[in-house]
């Protein structure tokens, strides 16, 4: 168990709809992180947040937003939901956002977010 | 912008062998992070082992070992006496200093009793 935990584990959904996941990251970590893997493919970068404050972005489309609250977990919002937004939303999180010799990023379970 | 490689889609070994999974990188950064994480079956991932390029130390977690070549960009894992857990999905991931991690494509390692 990472200390990072999801939810839902599972989510289906159909064709333009919204949804949010959620985080709560590591206790004590300030820095969270989403990724998207599609099936049987590596993970993207979506974004990041340091202490509620977004930090990086990566291939995080328009219709997806995310933010971080006062008490660190974060929700990541997807809109207007599309068939190949079925992917498994990984949260990670770590102590900080910049290198140090505990930036290991430790990863939750995962949602699955299917859309019919 | 950096990337990140792995050139076996699936490997194999006999239960109790040493196998060796390959992972190589492109940057122009002189400090990082490299990481290779597993993923079994329940989709978790789980880190497996982490080095610090300034390190010229190859790190070790039990069986598992990392062969660190900064300047040919290389970063392999060593798994000895593979065991029937140790099948999962292995990604090789490559961090600046800051910033998100960025993935290879993953390879599948299969162990034969």
């Amino acid at each position: 168990d990472s200390g990072v935990t999801q939810t839902p584990k599972h989510l289906i959904t159909a064709t333009g709809q919204r949804v949010t996941l959620r985080c709560s990251p590591r206790s004590g970590d300030l820095s969270v992180y989403w990724y998207q893997q599609s099936l049987d493919q590596g993970l993207q970068f979506l974004i990041q947040y340091y202490n509620g404050e977004e930090r990086a972005k990566g291939n995080i489309l328009e219709r997806f937003s995310a933010q971080q609250f006062p008490d660190l977990h974060s929700e990541l919002n997807l809109s207007s939901l599309e068939l190949g937004d079925s992917a498994l939303y990984f949260c990670a999180s770590s102590p900080r956002s910049w290198g140090t010799s505990s930036d290991t990023q430790y990863f939750g379970p995962g949602t699955r977010l299917t859309v019919l | 912008a950096q990337t990140v490689t792995q050139s076996q889609p699936e490997m194999s070994v006999q239960e109790a062998e040493t196998v060796t999974l390959s992972c190589t990188y492109d940057t122009s950064e002189s400090d990082y992070y490299l990481f290779w994480y597993k993923q079994p079956p329940s989709r978790q991932m789980i880190l497996v082992i982490r080095q610090e390029a300034y390190k010229q130390q190859n790190a070790t977690e039990n069986r598992f070992s990392v062969n660190f070549q900064k300047a040919a960009k290389s970063f392999s894992l060593k798994i000895s006496d593979s065991q029937l857990g140790d099948a999962a999905m292995y990604f090789c991931a490559y961090r600046t200093l800051g910033y998100q991690l960025i993935w290879g494509a993953g390879t599948k390692l299969i162990i034969k009793p």
